[in-house]
């Protein structure tokens, strides 16, 4: 069985703050990770995606996440917050025997000028 | 490019009448899939189907029936809408292989009164 765990529903950062959002996945085999951003009243966009290869992963807008796998974690940080980055963060992993994602509860991200 | 459209974008439905939610994607994927989103709760799958002619049930998938003729529609179908129904609902999709993201439509409003 797979599932992820997103450590804290709402986290607030000032402007030009580093950003860091938590993600913990349990998986029985190596997983593929993703974090996508949802900005209101939209779908989910893909940030950035860690399938095999180098541990930290770049994304999208600045974006950049870390695949441990002895702490079973895939948090996604950025240096410097900016308003834009307000939105909803959610990690999903899908295992590589399978096709179904497992998506974490989310985390809404609010940037405080 | 359209990627994945979704119809309606929002509808209030009287409870007990029946609905088609409308997905169409032209990326040519093979998987298809259908979520409902509930604040807390994250992402959810009621069905998916990874081919055309085939389909399964998620996690939530009473209440809901699909169905995939081809590979370009998924429509997802309410036979008897409950107010537990109320939720915004995205349809996505992806390649077969799970190395690969999904892609996601902006999402149906349903609320069921």
């Amino acid at each position: 069985a797979q599932s992820v765990t997103q450590l804290g529903s709402h986290v607030s950062v000032s402007e030009g703050a580093l950003v860091l959002l938590r993600c913990n996945y349990s998986s029985s085999v190596p997983p593929y990770l993703f974090w996508y951003v949802q900005y209101p009243n939209q779908g989910l966009q893909l940030l950035l995606k860690y399938t095999t290869g180098a541990t930290l992963v770049k994304g999208i807008n600045g974006f950049e996440a870390e695949f441990k796998k002895s702490e079973t974690s895939f948090h996604l940080t950025k240096p410097s917050a900016h308003m834009s980055d307000a939105a909803e963060y959610f990690c999903a992993v899908n295992s590589n025997t399978g096709n179904q994602f497992y998506f974490g509860t989310g985390t809404s991200l609010t940037v405080i000028p | 490019t359209a990627g994945i459209t979704q119809a309606p974008t929002s509808q209030i439905l009287a409870a007990g009448r029946s609905m088609t939610l409308r997905c169409t994607q032209d990326m040519r994927h093979n998987a298809m899939y259908w979520y409902r989103q509930d604040l807390g709760l994250g992402l959810r799958l009621i069905h998916y189907s990874n081919t055309a002619g085939t389909t399964g049930k998620g996690e939530v998938p009473d209440g809901y029936s699909v169905s995939r003729a081809n590979t370009d529609d998924f429509p997802l179908t309410l036979a008897s809408a409950v107010p537990s129904q109320t939720s915004v609902y995205f349809c996505a999709s992806s390649e077969i292989s799970g190395l690969q993201p999904q892609h996601f439509g902006d999402g149906t409003r349903l609320s069921i009164l």
